[in-house]
């Protein structure tokens, strides 16, 4: 079975940092791996998907790269702003068309 | 396309009683994804099915839990009878089979089971 994991499983950082997001899984055969964002109370919204033939997608101030040799993926957020504060998913595809999530990462920026 | 809608956005009701989840996935998309998500145990996927057949039913946690997909268009998620451990945000995604698609979420039920 995927095992998806994410650390740190909290982050604070003050407005103005880049900061990188990490998630790992144990099962390399994946078909793409996908990143959401979910606000309190809210559901959650697709921030990039990466194909698993691609290294990395890049949306505004967004990065996300995937490794899949290593099991690895990173998103990265450049210049973070209060707005960006969130809890941060991935979930990874495999070839069965069963997805996995990761526990998630709390966000907050620091104004 | 307005996106995967959910209904009710939240829903209140008495232990015992009868709910029923509602969705409606992205027009095309053939499959569709129920999940419940608390703060203790996270996302956790309860039943998906692909061309409206229930493929992986596991994750359901009880025979109190049932779910439906009579076409395309609508899939149904029933508690009967409710307890407050139900008590969950449920979500309803759907995706499409070519390899490119990821998930798409809908709003989610906020259940509370008093």
């Amino acid at each position: 079975k995927q095992e998806v994991t994410q650390i740190p499983a909290a982050l604070s950082v003050p407005e103005g940092e880049n900061l990188v997001l990490n998630c790992s899984f144990t099962d390399s055969a994946i078909y793409n791996l996908q990143w959401f964002r979910q606000d309190p109370g809210k559901g959650l919204t697709s921030l990039l998907l990466i194909q698993s033939s691609q290294r990395e997608q890049t949306s505004g101030r967004l990065n996300a790269s995937l490794d899949k040799s290593s099991g690895r993926s990173t998103l990265y957020i450049a210049a973070s702003q209060p707005g960006d504060s969130a809890t941060y998913l991935c979930a990874v595809r495999l070839t069965g068309n069963q997805f996995y999530f990761g526990t998630g990462t709390s966000l907050t920026v620091i104004p | 396309d307005a996106g995967v809608i959910q209904s009710p956005r939240h829903e209140v009701t008495e232990m015992g009683q009868e709910v029923t989840l509602r969705c409606k996935p992205i027009s095309g998309h053939d499959y569709l994804f129920w999940y419940r998500q608390t703060m203790m145990r996270g996302l956790e996927l309860l039943i998906y099915f692909n061309n409206n057949v229930p493929i992986d039913d596991s994750g359901m946690p009880e025979d109190r839990f049932s779910a439906k997909m009579p076409n395309a268009s609508f899939s149904t998620l029933k508690i009967q009878p409710s307890e407050p451990r139900d008590s969950a945000v449920y979500f309803c995604a759907s995706s499409h089979n070519r390899v490119g698609y990821g998930y798409t979420f809908g709003s989610g039920t906020r259940l509370t089971v008093v």
